[in-house]
């Protein structure tokens, strides 16, 4: 069975400019999740998609961040125009369980640097 | 409010001695709880789950935690360390969000071993 994966694995780009990552859940996982870990800062939630509907997303930092979860498969996040502060990894994870009973499966992440 | 405390940022032990991460949750009930590690460049492994079957719980690579609800804690321990422990650590309990709970982090424990 195929884990999370996430495309790319690393991003460098200029400020200003636009990123689009991607995340591929485990196949039936109907909930996929959204981190970010900033360097030297903790793991913070971004948002949650149960299937295609965004069920929280109060992690958000602004409104330069769009995640989508088209379908209820794959899901991207992009970022729009891309800031300093924005470096960091972003992990995703999926689940199969409703409420939080179940394990999280996390793919690589996708570092992001943005110069 | 923060769901779960990790007390240490870094823990330094010799190899073959025993391993002790500390977590501690607030929660006004008996929550589950995970702890996951991250080897260097790597994505984020399961540990170990309690999800209030039994207080010890053992997980991989020799790993186990009690939860201990007087003291609301769910330590992270190993008899003997290993070279290949090294890695961050980190313990996760729900936060309440909106209608739902988030699996929320704590700030992470890296393990250094030392030969």
């Amino acid at each position: 069975e195929a884990g999370v994966t996430q495309f790319p694995s690393h991003s460098v780009i200029e400020k200003g400019q636009t990123v689009t990552l991607r995340c591929d859940p485990i196949s039936g996982h109907d909930n996929l999740y959204w981190y970010r870990r900033v360097m030297g800062k903790e793991i913070k939630f971004l948002l949650h998609f149960v299937k295609e509907s965004k069920q929280d997303e109060s992690g958000m930092p602004n409104n330069r961040f769009l995640a989508e979860r088209t379908g209820g498969t794959y899901s991207t996040l992009k970022v729009q125009p891309a800031e300093l502060e924005d470096s960091g990894v972003y992990f995703c994870a999926s689940s199969h369980a409703r409420g939080f009973t179940g394990e999280l499966f996390f793919g690589e992440g996708s570092r992001l640097t943005v110069l | 409010a923060q769901s779960v405390t990790q007390l240490d940022s870094h823990v330094s032990v010799s190899e073959g001695t025993p391993v002790l991460l500390r977590c501690n949750y607030s929660s006004s009930y008996s929550p589950s709880l995970f702890w996951y590690v991250q080897h260097p460049n790597k994505g984020l492994q399961l540990l170990l789950k309690y999800t209030s079957a039994a207080t010890l719980v053992k997980g991989i690579n020799g790993f186990e935690a009690e939860f201990k609800k007087s003291e609301t804690s769910f330590h992270l321990t190993k008899p003997s360390a290993h070279m290949s422990d090294a890695a961050e650590y980190f313990c996760v309990a729900p936060e309440r969000s909106g209608g739902s709970y988030i699996p929320t982090f704590g700030r992470g424990t890296s393990l250094i071993v030392h030969p």
